[in-house]
């Protein structure tokens, strides 16, 4: 069975403070894992995959498959970054479902 | 493109009755999957479907039922409504393995 647990369902840090978001998977196989984050009154959206490797507004996740961890980070916190965000996992393939973990709601204070 | 669209936006039924959902999926996308977000929760997957054929099934009820249009649009289909039934049912389109979401539609059944 595919797990996704995201521990905390809040983290509040000061702006310029630095951000680590926590997901840990349970999957036998290669998965692919995602970041999704909704902003206030918006619709869930991609922010990050692992395959891809890339940097999106100053996040990045690393997949450890050792510690089956894909923890989200940011060093500096800017304001616009407080929203809910969803931790993902999918088979590999065009026809996978995506398992969600709880989501954390990020607030950045000023 | 508009992106993933969804109507109606909300719903308000009374339990035992019947709802249909509709969705048309960002174009050139033939993949169609549904969710359902519980307050609090992670979005769980119901349905998913490609090329109008049913791809993978969630844990759900056979209250829940779903089908793909030739033109890729989808519909979701929920029979003797519950009061558990209240959520946000997202749709979500995919051309390779990363999925697009929609708005949602918000369900409220009294």
């Amino acid at each position: 069975a595919q797990r996704v647990t995201q521990p905390e369902k809040l983290l509040s840090v000061f702006k310029g403070a630095p951000v680590e978001l926590k997901c840990n998977y349970s999957y036998s196989g290669s998965p692919e894992l995602f970041w999704y984050v909704q902003y206030s009154r918006q619709r869930l959206q991609l922010l990050l995959r692992h395959i891809s490797r890339e940097s999106i507004k100053g996040f990045t996740a690393d997949l450890n498959k050792g510690e089956t961890s894909f923890h989200l980070k940011k060093p500096f916190a800017q304001e616009e970054d407080s929203a809910m965000y969803y931790c993902a996992l999918s088979g590999s393939g065009a026809n996978s479902k995506l398992t969600f973990g709880k989501g954390i709601t990020l607030s950045v204070r000023p | 493109d508009a992106g993933v669209t969804q109507s109606p936006t909300h719903l308000i039924k009374t339990r035992g009755q019947h709802v249909t959902l509709r969705c048309s999926p960002i174009s050139g996308h033939k993949s169609v999957s549904w969710y359902q977000q519980v307050l609090g929760q992670g979005p769980q997957f119901i349905f998913q479907y490609y090329e109008k054929e049913e791809r993978g099934r969630g844990n759900f009820p056979d209250r829940f039922s779903a089908r793909q249009f030739p033109n890729y649009s989808s519909e979701l289909n929920v029979n003797a409504l519950l009061l558990g039934d209240s959520a946000l049912y997202l749709c979500a389109s995919a051309y390779t393995d990363t999925q697009y979401f929609g708005p949602g539609t918000r369900l409220t059944v009294l």
